[in-house]
């Protein structure tokens, strides 16, 4: 089954401990990417990868790191948490067409 | 990217059609009108694309009017899981390239008994 995996999907936290939310997508897709989602503001893309090795930022990239070594996993990394970045956050892929672009179950995250 | 303009919020009564304008008066030629949906807190879905001709799928219908600058999501027989955050979407082409889309805020449905 095609799907996009997201681990953990609740997390709670404190300010400055430095936290990973995995993802990894079964289909061979190249482009990557991460989403965070709050009240109101919509989904804004926080970075997104082309291809292993190859990411770049999206429209909030302040204060979050990404990593692409392998096609199929496309980490998001928070060195630092601070408050504001308790949100909701959805990895993707998608293979060459948009209408193949796949969510994952999203990580609720709060950051105390 | 063109913007776009959605009404924040719309509810329709379960079994009849659902309208969900956009509005894209930006709009390049070569430019696609996307739509996806998201139900609550899951992440968001492919529903329909078109470029000039009305589209239908199994999800949907998509009118887009001649000039470009507007279009209308059709739900013909909404349901009460169709509730959910409607989101249109203009981009340039439909397959290839690095473009992953940005989503705006969207249209809320409501479908009511």
């Amino acid at each position: 089954e095609a799907q996009v995996t997201q681990n953990p999907r609740y997390l709670i936290t404190v300010t400055g401990k430095k936290l990973t939310v995995t993802c990894s997508q079964n289909m061979n897709h190249e482009y990557m990417s991460w989403y965070r989602q709050d009240p109101g503001l919509g989904l804004r893309q926080i970075y997104y990868s082309m291809n292993v090795e190859v990411t770049d930022k999206g429209d909030v990239p302040e204060g979050y790191k990404v990593s692409r070594k392998e096609k199929r996993n496309f980490p998001l990394i928070l060195e630092s948490p601070s408050p504001n970045q308790t949100s909701l956050y959805f990895c993707a892929s998608r293979g060459d067409a948009v209408e193949t672009q796949y969510f994952g179950p999203g990580t609720r995250l709060l950051v105390l | 990217d063109a913007k776009t303009t959605q009404p924040p919020s719309m509810d329709c009564a379960e079994g009849r059609a659902a309208n969900l304008p956009c509005n894209h008066s930006t709009i390049s030629g070569n430019e696609y009108v996307y739509w996806y949906r998201q139900i609550h807190s899951q992440g968001p879905q492919y529903i329909i694309h078109g470029l000039k001709n009305n589209e239908t799928n199994e999800m949907a219908s998509l009118i887009i009017t001649e000039d470009r600058k507007s279009s209308t999501l059709i739900l013909p027989h909404a349901t009460l899981r169709d509730t959910a955050v409607y989101y249109c979407i203009v981009r340039v082409a439909a397959s290839g390239g690095s473009y992953i889309p940005t989503f705006g805020r969207g249209t809320s449905l409501i479908v009511h008994p």
